[in-house]
């Protein structure tokens, strides 16, 4: 069974780094991409970047792109999403999940159950 | 704003048919980019509903089917469930942003 697994709820406060993580399993974590998903409270989803195990490339959304750095070690078959310094508007629901692609798209057909980061000011 | 546009809300009573539009430009579905549906129960993860316009991943109910014509798409639900209540997002790829666009998502509710 192809599953993610997301690291646990973090509280932290504005200016502090924070890595959380995602690992996979049941599949070749090599050949497919990562993407990662930020939800702001009560909000809807927006697509943050991906990463590529294999090699470790890596695409950032125009709205992420210098915010956060995404990351993979196929070692221990995990992604990963960090922050050098946390503002309070990174508090947000954060989700991984499997990139597939095809001729025609892209989509997530695999998504980890979210790590809640919450960032106090 | 979204680059997908959604209606915030649609309701149904059990059994019935509803609905969901989801409208994007010459960018993204007007390119021939397929649209993906997803579906987020109250609390949890979001899921996948409908790949490449159409398609049901195994274990989705065929209450759910999906079109798509020209830039608009559509996710329909027949049968309605009280089960079914939950937040659906409509997901594209746009190449003039180099981005993953989602739609803000329509809220259904069961009455």
């Amino acid at each position: 069974e192809v599953q993610l697994v997301q690291s646990g709820a973090e509280v932290k406060k504005a200016g502090e780094s924070l890595k959380i993580s995602c690992k996979a399993s049941g599949y070749k974590f090599t050949t497919y991409w990562i993407a990662w998903v930020r939800q702001m409270p009560g909000k809807g989803l927006q697509w943050m970047g991906i990463v590529y195990p294999g090699d470790s490339d890596t695409r950032y959304g125009p709205s992420f792109q210098g915010q956060v750095t995404i990351s993979a070690d196929k070692s221990i078959t995990t992604a990963y999403l960090q922050w050098s310094s946390l503002k309070a508007s990174d508090t947000a629901m954060y989700y991984c999940a499997r990139r597939i692609a095809t001729s025609s798209g892209y989509y997530m057909d695999v998504w980890g159950k979210g790590t809640t980061v919450t960032v106090s000011s | 704003q979204s680059v997908l546009t959604q209606p915030p809300s649609v309701s149904g009573a059990p059994g019935q048919r509803v609905t969901i539009s989801c409208t994007g430009s010459n960018s993204n579905t007007g390119a021939g980019y397929d649209v993906h549906w997803y579906q987020q129960l109250p609390g949890t993860a979001p899921r996948l509903l409908i790949y490449g316009n159409s398609n049901r991943p195994s274990g989705v109910p065929d209450r759910f089917s999906g079109s798509k014509s020209g830039t608009s798409a559509s996710l329909a639900i027949s049968g309605l469930q009280a089960e079914d209540e939950a937040d659906y997002y409509c997901q594209s790829y746009d190449t003039s942003l180099s981005d993953y666009v989602f739609g803000a998502g329509t809220k259904v509710t069961v009455l």
